[in-house]
């Protein structure tokens, strides 16, 4: 039973560069969530995605930032234009059935460097 | 005031002992608490969640909710030097209603042999 899988592990872009995370959540479960962590800082929420919807994006920044769940395949992560500033882990995590009730399982991350 | 405070230690407990992990946050309608644990470098890993108040164990792990308080704690018994990770607590932002984690800054527990 595997579970949550992102990849790349660890992703080494130059400044202007286009950065594409995927995860893939675990078998069963229909929500998919995206944090980042910055060097030395906590976990913070980004965006909240269910099948072709987005649910929430609160956490994400306004520019350069998207997600997307598609019908088939994995959620993607997508930075453009990445910045010093984006270097981060950052961790999908995905959940079954409500969210509000239910436990968040956690993927082994994307590294990001931004050059 | 941060949403959801931990202190950031490192709490160094010796091998054996009891290691007490607390954790307050500001939002009184919050309705589920986690406890994940992350090794340096790898990804955080659940360890309890518990929802209603008063204490709920598994194993070595005793989680403690008090919703009066606004606070939520962990104790880990028979603290072993494998236990030496950074321990998140994590909340539900019931707020918006939508499964959102809002997480603490993280204890970083050190088990000396």
């Amino acid at each position: 039973n595997a579970g949550v899988m992102q990849n790349p592990r660890h992703l080494v872009r130059r400044r202007g560069q286009e950065a594409r995370l995927r995860c893939s959540p675990m078998k069963g479960h229909s929500h998919v969530y995206w944090y980042r962590q910055l060097p030395e800082e906590g976990l913070k929420f980004m965006v909240y995605l269910q099948k072709e919807n987005i649910i929430d994006e609160s956490g994400m920044p306004k520019e350069r930032f998207s997600a997307e769940f598609p019908k088939e395949g994995p959620s993607i992560l997508r930075i453009q234009q990445v910045v010093r500033g984006d270097s981060a882990a950052y961790f999908c995590a995905s959940s079954l059935d409500s969210p509000l009730t239910d436990t968040q399982y956690f993927g082994p991350g994307t590294r990001l460097t931004v050059l | 005031q941060k949403e959801v405070e931990q202190n950031s230690g490192p709490l160094s407990v010796p091998e054996g002992a009891i290691a007490s992990l607390n954790c307050t946050y500001s939002d009184r309608g919050s309705q589920s608490f986690f406890w994940y644990r992350q090794y340096s470098g790898k990804s955080p890993e659940l360890i309890m969640f518990i929802y209603s108040n008063g204490d709920k164990e598994d194993g070595r792990f005793t989680a403690q909710l008090n919703k009066a308080s606004q606070y939520v704690s962990l104790l880990i018994r028979d603290s072993q030097p494998s236990d030496s990770a950074t321990y998140l607590c994590a909340v539900n932002g019931k707020k918006s209603n939508t499964g959102k984690l809002i997480f603490g800054q993280g204890t970083t527990l050190q088990v000396k042999p």
